[in-house]
């Protein structure tokens, strides 16, 4: 079965310090990545998505970027946080070839102060 | 833009009742539909999906009914546990998407012991 990991699960950082997330998914291959950001009390918005290693769709210009290094690895970076990054950030997994279900990590809640 | 919305932001029921979960969608070219519940913390968990050939599908005690005519969405939940408290969002394929999911803002049940 596949599982998806994200670390850490909390973190809390000074504003202008840099960010990086890590989401792997085990148990499948070739899969499409997914992060999104969730604020409090709010729905889900998509930040980037992936398709195969180093190909990256950014969905909302900010100052995150996003990587995958490796088939099943999903990094999110900042090099300078800010207030507004607080939030909880998910990622996520769908099979490769177009389907449309995605199943989500645990997330990790960032807080910036 | 167009985007998947709900109804009602609350529902309070009593433990035992049938919950009915509205959402209604914009995108006259969305054809997979999914319904999520996410607890305190933690990631959404999927639950049921429907695709727009279908108007009704049933999993454990949970059935979603797809309205294309008014764009309507819903998800029943059988005989409410405690257990089933969370916030439950929809979404859509953004238009027939491969890879992208439209969130709606989320609907928080509350099951009353």
């Amino acid at each position: 079965s596949q599982t998806i990991h994200q670390w850490p699960a909390t973190l809390v950082q000074p504003v202008g310090s840099p960010l990086s997330l890590e989401c792997t998914v085990e148990g499948t291959s070739n899969p499409n990545l997914y992060w999104y950001r969730q604020a409090a009390g709010r729905g889900l918005q998509l930040l980037f998505y992936s398709v195969g290693i180093g190909q990256i769709s950014s969905e909302v210009p900010q100052n995150l970027s996003a990587s995958r290094p490796q088939d099943r690895q999903f990094i999110l970076s900042s090099k300078k946080l800010l207030l507004s990054d607080s939030g909880f950030y998910l990622c996520a997994w769908s099979p490769t070839g177009g389907t449309d279900t995605q199943y989500f990590g645990p997330g990790t809640r960032l807080t910036v102060l | 833009g167009e985007s998947v919305g709900l109804h009602l932001p609350t529902l309070s029921v009593q433990e035992g009742d049938n919950s009915i979960i509205n959402c209604a969608y914009s995108n006259s070219a969305s054809d997979y539909f999914i319904w999520y519940k996410q607890e305190s913390g933690k990631g959404p968990q999927f639950i049921i999906d429907i695709r727009s050939n279908m108007d009704k599908r049933q999993g454990q005690r949970v059935t979603v009914l797809l309205n294309k005519t008014v764009k309507h969405l819903s998800l029943q939940i059988a005989a409410t546990q405690p257990g089933d408290s969370a916030v439950y969002f929809c979404a859509d394929n953004s238009g027939g998407s491969n890879y992208k999911l439209t969130f709606g803002k989320g609907t928080l049940l509350t099951v009353n012991p």
